[in-house]
């Protein structure tokens, strides 16, 4: 069974600082990695997947398969990136639809 | 483009009470699940569902049901509402196409009193 841990319940950083939010996973095969954000009380918008490679909103993550992890960073935190992170992961095949997610993360950016 | 909607949005249940919770998606997505959100324990995959007809359960199934008739739908029904069973509640569909992402609806927040 696949597994996704995110240590930190809770981040707190001042604006322009760097941001790592950390993500572990465990998974035999080979996963589909997500980020996720929830903003106060919205539904959840995907931030990255591992498949794309792209910046989002100045967000990067890199798939490290020897360490099974995979990390948000952002090099310069915004207020306005103040939200609920998770990382997800699917096991594809049968279970494509399926995203395992981790405990999130409560990410405070202060002025 | 609606995306995937849920109703209702708020919810207050007595204990013993039993309602359905909706969810529609407009993207001809084959795959559907049902998450609920709880403090400190992120989503947990309720029940989860490949295509009409055919379901499956997830991590925490119990005291709960679903089918889904069309591709369109795919409620879920609360039996027997207890407690411990307050959560907010997200539906969520995905395409069959490689690279498609997960879209979620917004939310249900149930109370169960």
């Amino acid at each position: 069974a696949q597994r996704v841990t995110q240590p930190e319940k809770l981040l707190s950083v001042f604006k322009g600082a760097p941001v790592e939010l950390k993500c572990n996973y465990s998974y035999s095969g080979s996963p589909e990695l997500f980020w996720y954000v929830q903003y106060s009380r919205q539904r959840l918008q995907l931030l990255l997947r591992h498949i794309s490679r792209e910046s989002i909103k100045g967000f990067t993550a890199d798939l490290n398969k020897g360490e099974t992890s995979f990390h948000l960073k952002k090099p310069f935190a915004q207020e306005e990136d103040s939200a609920m992170y998770y990382c997800a992961l699917s096991a594809g095949g049968t279970s494509y639809g399926k995203l395992t997610f981790g405990q999130g993360t409560i990410l405070t950016v202060h002025p | 483009n609606a995306g995937v909607t849920q109703t209702p949005k708020f919810q207050v249940l007595k204990t013993g009470q039993s309602m359905t919770l909706q969810c529609a998606q407009d993207m001809n997505h084959e795959y559907m699940s049902w998450y609920r959100q709880d403090p400190g324990m992120g989503l947990r995959l309720i029940h989860y569902s490949v295509g009409a007809g055919i379901t499956d359960q997830g991590e925490v199934p119990n005291g709960y049901n679903v089918s889904r008739s069309t591709t369109e739908d795919f409620p879920l029904r609360l039996l027997s509402a207890a407690p411990s069973q307050t959560s907010v509640y997200f539906c969520a569909s995905r395409g069959t196409s490689l690279n498609t992402e997960a879209f979620f609806g917004q939310g249900t927040r149930l109370t169960v009193v």
